[in-house]
């Protein structure tokens, strides 16, 4: 199956510093999501974006196809910022929607 | 808009006991709906999705079903409960029409079994 890999694995910020997720993966993708889980469990969907760039308030986020990778950019870190982000994504087989998730990175925004 | 509702929010269950979670969809109409599980903190993994009323296709063998009675009420459930079930079970919805569909998670319920 395809294989998603997430790093830093874990990062320290310090509030309002900048950082850069990434996340590989090792086929083609349909569907590409980043989702913050809060520390209550929730998913929180950042973005969806099999390509191309986005833009929400301080995230953004690239998903380069070609090149098989997607990043996530968090700008003016702030402590809610903090838990962990995944990165999701679908792989063309035609049998099903099946969301393969890389193992996260966990964020710790320190005031 | 669209909700997805997930009760229990948090349950501890014996060993050899029976399981029933709940899932519903409000806001939309014939949904792809999933169940997924997370153990240890990370990495969600696919238990069962379904296109349908009675479709259910299953991703993992395990311990655990899933039944999909009305058109936006997903369940999940288990005859014996074992150890190995606890853990964080998610539900997710999508649109219908496309296999690749944003997805939307629930708030999840935390089992933990004894």
């Amino acid at each position: 199956g395809i294989q998603v890999e997430q790093s830093p694995p874990d990062l320290i910020l310090q509030e309002g510093a900048n950082s850069t997720l990434r996340c590989n993966f090792s086929d083609s993708v349909n569907n590409l999501q980043w989702f913050h889980q809060n520390p209550w469990g929730q998913l929180i969907n950042l973005f969806y974006i099999p390509s191309g760039t986005k833009q929400n308030g301080r995230l953004s986020a690239t998903t380069v196809a070609t090149e098989r990778y997607s990043l996530l950019y968090i700008s003016s870190s702030q402590t809610t910022d903090s838990g962990v982000y995944f990165c999701a994504l679908t792989h063309y087989t035609g049998a099903n929607s099946k969301l393969t998730f890389g193992k996260g990175i966990t964020l710790s925004v320190r005031p | 808009s669209q909700t997805i509702h997930q009760w229990p929010a948090t349950l501890v269950q014996p060993v050899g006991s029976p399981l029933s979670l709940e899932c519903t969809v409000e806001g939309t109409s014939n949904p792809n709906l999933y169940w997924y599980r997370q153990a240890a903190g990370r990495g969600l993994q696919l238990l069962f999705y379904s296109v349908g009323i009675g479709q259910i296709s299953s991703e993992v063998p395990q311990n655990l079903s899933a039944s999909r009675p009305q058109d936006r009420q997903f369940i999940l459930s288990s005859k014996k409960l074992l150890l190995s079930d606890s853990g964080f079970y998610l539900c997710a919805w999508s649109a219908s029409g496309s296999s690749y569909n944003e997805q939307f998670f629930g708030p999840g319920t935390r089992l933990t079994v004894l």
